[in-house]
Protein backbone atom coordinates (compact mmCIF):
# COMPACT_ATOMS: atom_id res chain seq x y z
CA UNK A 1 0.00 0.00 0.00
CA UNK A 2 0.88 3.55 -1.30
CA UNK A 3 1.96 5.95 2.04
CA UNK A 4 0.44 8.93 0.43
CA UNK A 5 -2.03 8.30 -1.83
CA UNK A 6 -3.33 11.68 -4.25
CA UNK A 7 -5.39 11.88 -7.26
CA UNK A 8 -2.75 12.92 -10.24
CA UNK A 9 -4.73 14.89 -11.77
CA UNK A 10 -4.98 16.76 -13.77
CA UNK A 11 -7.41 19.14 -11.38
CA UNK A 12 -8.70 21.92 -13.93
CA UNK A 13 -10.49 25.00 -11.98
CA UNK A 14 -11.88 28.28 -13.31
CA UNK A 15 -9.88 31.19 -12.03
CA UNK A 16 -11.46 32.71 -8.73
CA UNK A 17 -13.54 28.86 -7.69
CA UNK A 18 -12.04 27.16 -5.04
CA UNK A 19 -10.03 24.25 -5.65
CA UNK A 20 -10.13 21.27 -3.13
CA UNK A 21 -6.86 18.70 -3.36
CA UNK A 22 -7.30 14.99 -1.18
CA UNK A 23 -4.98 12.84 0.21
CA UNK A 24 -5.16 9.67 2.38
CA UNK A 25 -2.34 8.21 4.02
CA UNK A 26 -1.45 4.55 5.39
CA UNK A 27 0.39 5.27 8.57
CA UNK A 28 -1.95 6.15 11.76
CA UNK A 29 1.06 7.20 13.53
CA UNK A 30 1.75 9.78 11.17
CA UNK A 31 2.53 13.31 13.06
CA UNK A 32 2.91 15.95 10.79
CA UNK A 33 1.29 16.84 7.20
CA UNK A 34 2.32 18.98 5.10
CA UNK A 35 1.44 20.36 1.51
CA UNK A 36 4.21 21.48 -0.77
CA UNK A 37 3.29 23.30 -3.72
CA UNK A 38 5.73 22.16 -6.73
CA UNK A 39 5.84 24.38 -10.18
CA UNK A 40 7.47 22.90 -13.38
CA UNK A 41 11.90 22.42 -12.86
CA UNK A 42 11.62 24.05 -9.37
CA UNK A 43 11.76 22.81 -5.89
CA UNK A 44 9.17 21.90 -3.46
CA UNK A 45 7.67 25.23 -1.58
CA UNK A 46 5.85 24.67 2.00
CA UNK A 47 2.79 26.48 1.93
CA UNK A 48 0.76 24.62 4.35
CA UNK A 49 1.59 22.68 7.77
CA UNK A 50 -1.00 20.79 9.85
CA UNK A 51 -0.29 18.25 12.84
CA UNK A 52 -3.87 18.43 14.34
CA UNK A 53 -7.78 17.63 13.91
CA UNK A 54 -9.22 20.55 12.23
CA UNK A 55 -9.33 23.44 10.03
CA UNK A 56 -5.65 25.30 9.72
CA UNK A 57 -6.32 28.64 7.83
CA UNK A 58 -3.14 30.79 6.07
CA UNK A 59 -4.72 33.34 3.76
CA UNK A 60 -6.56 31.83 0.76
CA UNK A 61 -5.35 28.24 1.63
CA UNK A 62 -7.04 26.36 4.18
CA UNK A 63 -5.71 22.81 5.30
CA UNK A 64 -7.92 20.06 6.94
CA UNK A 65 -6.68 16.92 8.41
CA UNK A 66 -8.87 14.32 10.22
CA UNK A 67 -6.37 11.65 11.69
CA UNK A 68 -9.52 8.98 12.14
CA UNK A 69 -9.92 8.44 8.77
CA UNK A 70 -6.21 9.36 7.42
CA UNK A 71 -7.35 12.08 5.27
CA UNK A 72 -5.50 15.28 4.58
CA UNK A 73 -7.15 18.27 2.20
CA UNK A 74 -6.13 21.67 0.91
CA UNK A 75 -8.79 24.17 -0.36
CA UNK A 76 -7.63 27.42 -2.46
CA UNK A 77 -9.91 29.89 -2.35
CA UNK A 78 -10.34 32.55 -5.46
CA UNK A 79 -8.08 30.37 -7.63
CA UNK A 80 -5.05 32.38 -9.48
CA UNK A 81 -3.50 31.40 -12.68
CA UNK A 82 -0.53 31.45 -10.27
CA UNK A 83 -1.52 28.75 -8.34
CA UNK A 84 -1.33 26.57 -11.58
CA UNK A 85 1.12 23.82 -10.45
CA UNK A 86 1.75 20.28 -8.87
CA UNK A 87 0.44 19.89 -5.21
CA UNK A 88 2.33 17.32 -3.27
CA UNK A 89 1.35 16.23 0.22
CA UNK A 90 3.35 14.49 2.71
CA UNK A 91 3.65 13.61 6.47
CA UNK A 92 6.69 12.83 8.77
CA UNK A 93 6.18 10.60 11.30
CA UNK A 94 7.82 12.51 14.09
CA UNK A 95 9.79 16.35 14.65
CA UNK A 96 12.70 16.47 12.34
CA UNK A 97 12.31 12.92 10.99
CA UNK A 98 12.28 12.14 6.80
CA UNK A 99 9.33 14.21 4.98
CA UNK A 100 7.41 11.24 2.55
CA UNK A 101 5.94 12.59 -0.58
CA UNK A 102 3.01 11.36 -2.28
CA UNK A 103 3.37 11.78 -5.92
CA UNK A 104 1.26 14.90 -6.53
CA UNK A 105 -1.41 16.33 -7.97
CA UNK A 106 -1.29 18.68 -10.60
CA UNK A 107 -3.77 22.00 -10.55
CA UNK A 108 -4.81 24.16 -13.48
CA UNK A 109 -6.40 26.95 -13.23
CA UNK A 110 -7.93 28.28 -16.48
CA UNK A 111 -8.68 31.98 -17.03
CA UNK B 1 14.00 36.17 4.06
CA UNK B 2 16.90 33.51 4.25
CA UNK B 3 16.98 30.65 2.36
CA UNK B 4 18.89 27.42 1.11
CA UNK B 5 21.22 27.85 -1.68
CA UNK B 6 22.82 24.96 -3.91
CA UNK B 7 25.36 24.27 -6.30
CA UNK B 8 25.72 23.66 -9.15
CA UNK B 9 22.13 24.40 -10.53
CA UNK B 10 23.51 21.38 -13.50
CA UNK B 11 25.81 18.81 -13.47
CA UNK B 12 26.73 16.75 -16.38
CA UNK B 13 29.15 14.13 -15.70
CA UNK B 14 30.50 11.14 -17.19
CA UNK B 15 28.96 7.45 -15.61
CA UNK B 16 31.97 6.28 -13.24
CA UNK B 17 32.60 9.66 -12.27
CA UNK B 18 32.74 11.03 -8.75
CA UNK B 19 30.39 14.59 -8.15
CA UNK B 20 30.29 16.73 -5.11
CA UNK B 21 27.31 18.50 -4.60
CA UNK B 22 27.22 21.51 -2.07
CA UNK B 23 24.25 23.54 0.16
CA UNK B 24 24.04 26.12 2.41
CA UNK B 25 21.19 25.76 4.24
CA UNK B 26 19.74 28.55 6.16
CA UNK B 27 21.57 29.42 9.10
CA UNK B 28 20.19 28.86 12.57
CA UNK B 29 19.51 25.47 11.37
CA UNK B 30 20.68 22.82 12.91
CA UNK B 31 18.83 19.79 10.56
CA UNK B 32 20.22 18.53 7.42
CA UNK B 33 18.65 16.61 4.24
CA UNK B 34 18.86 15.33 0.88
CA UNK B 35 16.48 14.44 -1.23
CA UNK B 36 16.30 13.46 -5.20
CA UNK B 37 13.53 13.50 -7.76
CA UNK B 38 13.89 11.79 -10.65
CA UNK B 39 11.98 13.27 -13.78
CA UNK B 40 8.16 12.27 -13.26
CA UNK B 41 8.81 10.80 -10.26
CA UNK B 42 7.81 11.76 -6.33
CA UNK B 43 10.57 13.88 -3.97
CA UNK B 44 12.07 10.93 -2.00
CA UNK B 45 14.04 11.18 1.16
CA UNK B 46 17.82 10.26 1.10
CA UNK B 47 19.58 11.43 4.26
CA UNK B 48 19.45 13.39 7.24
CA UNK B 49 21.96 15.08 9.11
CA UNK B 50 22.17 16.25 12.82
CA UNK B 51 25.05 17.58 15.01
CA UNK B 52 28.03 16.20 12.80
CA UNK B 53 26.22 12.80 11.82
CA UNK B 54 23.87 10.60 9.86
CA UNK B 55 20.70 10.59 11.97
CA UNK B 56 18.91 8.31 9.07
CA UNK B 57 19.28 7.47 5.49
CA UNK B 58 17.17 5.29 3.19
CA UNK B 59 17.64 2.09 1.59
CA UNK B 60 18.60 4.50 -1.59
CA UNK B 61 21.61 5.83 -0.02
CA UNK B 62 23.92 2.96 -0.01
CA UNK B 63 27.73 2.82 -0.17
CA UNK B 64 28.24 5.33 -3.06
CA UNK B 65 26.89 8.24 -1.19
CA UNK B 66 28.09 9.90 1.54
CA UNK B 67 27.63 13.49 2.85
CA UNK B 68 29.65 16.30 5.11
CA UNK B 69 29.14 19.06 6.67
CA UNK B 70 33.20 20.33 6.27
CA UNK B 71 32.73 23.60 7.85
CA UNK B 72 30.11 25.70 9.66
CA UNK B 73 28.07 26.46 6.25
CA UNK B 74 28.03 23.80 3.92
CA UNK B 75 26.84 20.44 3.31
CA UNK B 76 27.67 18.31 0.84
CA UNK B 77 26.25 15.42 -0.71
CA UNK B 78 29.24 12.92 -2.85
CA UNK B 79 28.16 10.27 -5.42
CA UNK B 80 31.35 8.00 -5.51
CA UNK B 81 30.89 6.31 -9.15
CA UNK B 82 27.68 7.44 -10.72
CA UNK B 83 25.14 5.34 -12.49
CA UNK B 84 22.98 6.71 -14.87
CA UNK B 85 20.03 6.28 -12.50
CA UNK B 86 21.33 8.49 -10.31
CA UNK B 87 20.32 11.32 -12.85
CA UNK B 88 17.94 13.18 -10.92
CA UNK B 89 16.66 16.60 -9.50
CA UNK B 90 18.56 16.34 -5.73
CA UNK B 91 17.36 18.92 -3.39
CA UNK B 92 18.69 19.66 -0.16
CA UNK B 93 16.65 21.21 2.74
CA UNK B 94 17.12 22.04 6.24
CA UNK B 95 15.11 23.17 9.13
CA UNK B 96 15.04 23.63 13.05
CA UNK B 97 13.73 20.70 13.87
CA UNK B 98 10.09 21.56 14.60
CA UNK B 99 8.81 19.62 11.47
CA UNK B 100 9.25 22.12 9.25
CA UNK B 101 12.07 21.65 6.02
CA UNK B 102 12.71 24.29 3.57
CA UNK B 103 14.18 23.24 0.48
CA UNK B 104 16.61 24.26 -1.60
CA UNK B 105 15.82 24.84 -5.66
CA UNK B 106 17.74 22.19 -6.42
CA UNK B 107 20.78 20.63 -8.76
CA UNK B 108 20.22 18.77 -11.85
CA UNK B 109 22.65 15.66 -12.17
CA UNK B 110 22.57 14.55 -15.70
CA UNK B 111 25.01 10.98 -16.33
CA UNK B 112 25.87 10.43 -19.48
Amino acid sequence: QKEVEQNSGPLSVPEGAIASLNCTYSDRVSQSFFWYRQYSGKSPELIMSIYSNGDKEDGRFTAQLNKASQYVSLLIRDSQPSDSATYLCAFAYSSASKIIFGSGTRLSIRP
Amino acid sequence: EPEVTQTPSHQVTQMGQEVILRCVPISNHLYFYWYRQILGQKVEFLVSFYNNEISEKSEIFDDQFSVERPDGSNFTLKIRSTKLEDSAMYFCASGQGDNEQFFGPGTRLTVL
